[in-house]
């Protein structure tokens, strides 16, 4: 399977700590792709970073990739309680032909 | 405002009945995606069309069927032959090019088997 496999698989933190999520993945990406999962809710598109760039901010994220390793990680600073959802990595493979390979996701708790 | 619709929320289905989920969008994408999502399996391609009239397997058709009459709708129903239906089914969209731009969800169907 070429599903990406995202760390830990829970992460519990206390409101206005950082939370970093990670992400990796078998073969060559053309992207990765990080989304949000509120319970019982449809997934939210947070960030996009391509092969060719290693790290991308939006807002209070910040993603890395590397390439090398075959890995990403998603960074959330100074967390909140609206925070608390789960986390999907999506690898979007060459030849994949627009499909993307989500993983099993993590799921972030943040205590108020 | 643009979004891309899925109902019902909730559905029950009793055994050997097929049902239909449907998915509207109105952000003029040509790409559609099904998936489906058990809880710890994250989520799993079962059909996904890029052009009206047109569709290709996922990872778990069987069980499955779709058409793509509309450009702004795909519809998924689950037949009887799917064997263990109960699950979360999302439906997504998005544009083909330029690539790049992630996807759209709806907010998905609960579907159990009663």
């Amino acid at each position: 399977s070429q599903q990406g496999e995202e760390d830990p698989q829970a992460l519990s933190i206390q409101e206005g700590e950082n939370a970093t999520m990670n992400c990796s993945y078998k073969t060559s990406i053309n992207n990765l792709q990080w989304y949000r999962q509120n319970s019982g809710r449809g997934l939210v598109h947070l960030i996009l970073i391509r092969s060719n760039e290693r790290e991308k901010h939006s807002g209070r994220l910040r993603v890395t990739l590397d390439t090398s390793k075959k890995s990403s990680s998603l960074l959330i600073t100074a967390s909140r309680a609206a925070d608390t959802a789960s986390y999907f990595c999506a690898t979007d493979y060459p030849g994949a032909n627009s499909k993307l390979t989500f993983g099993k996701g993590i799921t972030l708790s943040v205590r108020p | 405002d643009g979004g891309i619709t899925q109902s019902p929320k909730y559905l029950f289905r009793k055994e050997g009945q097929n049902v239909t989920l449907s998915c509207e969008q109105n952000l003029n994408h040509d790409a559609m995606y099904w998936y489906r999502q058990d809880p710890g399996q994250g989520l799993r391609l079962i059909y996904y069309s890029q052009i009206v009239n047109d569709f290709q397997k996922g990872d778990i058709a069987e069980g499955y069927s779709v058409s793509r009459e509309k450009k702004e709708s795909f519809p998924l129903t689950v037949t009887s032959a799917q064997k263990n239906p109960t699950a979360f089914y999302l439906c997504a969209s998005s544009i083909l090019r330029p690539w790049g731009y992630g996807y759209t969800f709806g907010s998905g169907t609960r579907l159990t088997v009663v």
